[in-house]
């Protein structure tokens, strides 16, 4: 079945130091979203993307699209304690709804 | 947030038994899903719902059942617990290709 491949599985970075989460499948993508979940806590969307090569920024994130639709990534620039959690991307299953997850990357971040 | 509430939020059982886990949403939206989260293995896909009395099995389906009988509600039935089910189960729902919303979650432990 599809599946949606994130890497690296987790991260340790220095505050300040930038972070970088990468999401790939082997099909095309109508669309990909990424969630936050911090410890403990429940996954919290974070946003969409769904055109080619589409880049959105949220203040230190910055979340793009590949060209061809069957890769995305996520990066944060000069991380914080804040940023501790676990990001999803997720991506609709060909053909249907249900919402495929990737593994998920685990950030922590030392002061 | 959403509104969306899972019930029990925390549930001991003994191997063999049944459990039942519900879901309930108030946003009359038509997607709904029930996910388990596991160290290493992300959100993996249970079962969901794309309407009342209509549902399809995800990819960790074997050893459970679902029903929707109303919009708002979606239950997940362990019909036979196993200690292999032990996990956090999180409920979401979309409006179909749009943002998940998940529910606070529920921890099962099966003894």
């Amino acid at each position: 079945g599809q599946q949606v491949m994130q890497i690296p599985q987790y991260q340790h970075v220095q505050e300040g130091e930038d972070f970088t989460t990468y999401c790939n499948s082997s099909t095309t993508l109508s669309n990909i979203q990424w969630y936050k979940q911090r410890p403990g806590g429940h996954p919290v969307f974070l946003i969409q993307l769904v055109k080619s090569g589409e880049v959105k920024k949220q203040k230190r994130l910055t979340f793009q699209f590949g060209e061809a639709k069957k890769n995305s990534s996520l990066h944060i620039t000069a991380t914080q304690t804040t940023d501790v959690g676990t990001y999803f991307c997720a991506a609709p299953q060909i053909g249907t709804d249900k919402l495929i997850f990737g593994t998920g990357t685990r950030l922590q971040v030392f002061p | 947030d959403a509104g969306i509430t899972q019930s029990p939020r925390h549930k001991v059982t003994e191997t063999g038994t049944p459990v039942t886990l519900r879901c309930h949403q108030t946003e009359n939206h038509r997607y709904m899903y029930w996910y388990r989260q596991d160290p290493g293995h992300g959100l993996r896909l249970i079962h969901y719902s794309y309407g009342v009395k209509d549902t399809d099995k995800g990819e960790v389906s074997d050893g459970y059942s679902v029903s929707r009988s109303k919009t708002e509600d979606f239950l997940l039935t362990l019909e036979s617990a196993t200690s292999s089910q032990t996990s956090v189960y999180f409920c979401a729902i979309t409006g179909g290709g749009t943002e998940a919303f998940f529910g606070q979650g529920t921890r099962l432990t099966v003894v």
